[in-house]
């Protein structure tokens, strides 16, 4: 069985400052991996989609996948009361669908809380 | 703007009681998923659809069923509702080789 981790938080972290969310994965062969963002009550939402080693950026959002270690990770520079949410990682599963593998397997997601 | 909507947004029922809902899309997307979220569990998946004759069980799909009636169109059923079944419900859709998912703007359903 597939799985994802998180830490479930609270991360709190001040205005202006850097948030930093962690999330690491089981499966070896995973190839894709998605950062959402959801805000109480609402669904989630995309915000970043990393597919190789590295760093990815957009904006204020950096994604940052390392498949050796297994590691998956979402920092948020200046961030704004406005970030004050859940993120919720999630990794490709293992059904294929015309060569891509079709459903996600989700952590359980990090509130993230930003004081002003 | 293409977009992903679930009908009904709030449902009160009863134990016992059947329940349909509805999730349609106009991305022209050709998957589609159904989860339920329960605080402190995370998504977790009902049913998912690759085309219209797809239909596949996620992780929890006991006491569900679907419907795909259409490339736009994919109904969940809960035939006897149970006060466990209280959730959010979200639809998502999803289309390519990207894995993107698209998520509706859920369904709180509340069993008595």
């Amino acid at each position: 069985q597939k799985e994802v981790e998180q830490n479930s938080g609270p991360l709190s972290v001040p205005e202006g400052a850097i948030a930093s969310l962690n999330c690491t994965y089981s499966d070896r062969v995973s190839q894709s991996f998605f950062w959402y963002r959801q805000y109480s009550g609402k669904s989630p939402e995309l915000i970043m989609s990393i597919y190789s080693n590295g760093d990815k950026e957009d904006g204020r959002f950096t994604a940052q996948l390392n498949k050796a270690s297994q590691y998956v990770s979402l920092l948020i520079r200046d961030s704004q009361p406005s970030d004050s949410a859940t993120y919720l990682c999630a990794v490709n599963g293992k059904v294929n669908y015309g060569g891509s593998q079709g459903n996600l397997i989700f952590g359980k997601g990090t509130k993230l809380s930003v004081k002003p | 703007d293409a977009d992903v909507t679930q009908t009904p947004r709030n449902r009160i029922t009863k134990t016992g009681k059947r329940i349909m809902l509805e999730c349609s899309q106009t991305k022209g997307h050709d998957r589609m998923y159904w989860y339920r979220q329960d605080p402190g569990l995370g998504l977790q998946l009902i049913y998912y659809s690759f085309d219209v004759k797809d239909i596949n069980k996620g992780e929890i799909s006991d006491g569900y069923s679907v419907s795909r009636q259409a490339q736009a169109k994919f109904s969940l059923s809960l035939e006897s509702a149970i006060p466990n079944q209280t959730a959010l419900y979200f639809c998502a859709t999803a289309s390519g080789s990207s894995n993107e998912q698209f998520f509706g703007p859920g369904t709180r359903l509340t069993v008595l």
